[in-house]
């Protein structure tokens, strides 16, 4: 089992460009967490999606952020036209259940310039 | 004020003192995880317990559910113990975290 994977695991964007985070659950598990971790701060939830289903996206900026988790391949989280601001470690995490034991991707670091 | 706090925010040590992490959280939870983080690094889940205690190795975490507390303790600490150590705790359908407690042991 190889774990939660995350790709790339550095991005580098210009300003106004899409950026596309990968998360692949580990084997088994359904449910898929996104957390962004911006420079010396904690983390903070993004959304949370079940296979085809967005089931809480409250921490989701309401423009330029969105994220998918189709019935097949990674779950895709993805940013239009990313300005500095958007810079952060996005960590994806995954369970087996809703609430159970969450288990935490690399990470994609985006730096946008 | 944070859902979820930690203390101490810094901690220096010894290598060999034992070590206490707290957390205390106010919202409603039915389960807790322990993790750690090291410079740039992933994030490693340490425990996630519900009640009473988990130990693994030289890592022990208590919870206690009515007081809404939780430590995390390293016995006998060791260098590669340096990394951040963060709280987590699931309200509802997501993760609420601590801002982590950044410890750093000496040789």
């Amino acid at each position: 089992n190889a774990g939660v994977m995350q790709n790339p695991r550095h991005l580098v964007r210009r300003r106004g460009q899409e950026a596309r985070l990968r998360c692949s659950p580990m084997k088994g598990h359904s449910h898929v967490y996104w957390y962004r971790q911006l420079p010396e701060e904690g983390l903070k939830f993004m959304v949370y999606l079940q296979k085809e289903n967005i089931i809480d996206e409250s921490g989701m900026p309401k423009e330029r952020f969105s994220a998918e988790f189709p019935k097949e391949g990674p779950s895709i989280l993805r940013i239009q036209q990313v300005v500095r601001g958007d810079s952060a470690a996005y960590f994806c995490a995954s369970s087996e259940q809703g609430v159970s034991e969450a288990f935490f991707g690399q990470g994609t670091r985006l730096t946008v310039v | 004020k944070n859902e979820v706090e930690q203390s101490p925010q810094n901690l220096t040590a010894q290598e060999g003192e034992f070590i206490t992490i707290n957390c205390s959280y106010s919202v409603g939870i039915s389960a807790l995880h322990w993790l750690q983080q090291h410079p740039g690094g992933g994030i490693v889940s340490l425990f996630m317990l519900s009640s009473g205690k988990k130990k693994h190795g030289r890592l022990i975490a208590t919870i206690n559910i009515q007081e809404k507390h939780s430590s995390l303790h390293i016995t006998a600490s060791h260098p590669r113990d340096s990394a951040v150590y963060i709280c987590a705790v699931w309200d509802t359908d997501k993760l609420i975290f601590g801002t982590g407690t950044r410890l750093q042991v000496f040789p």
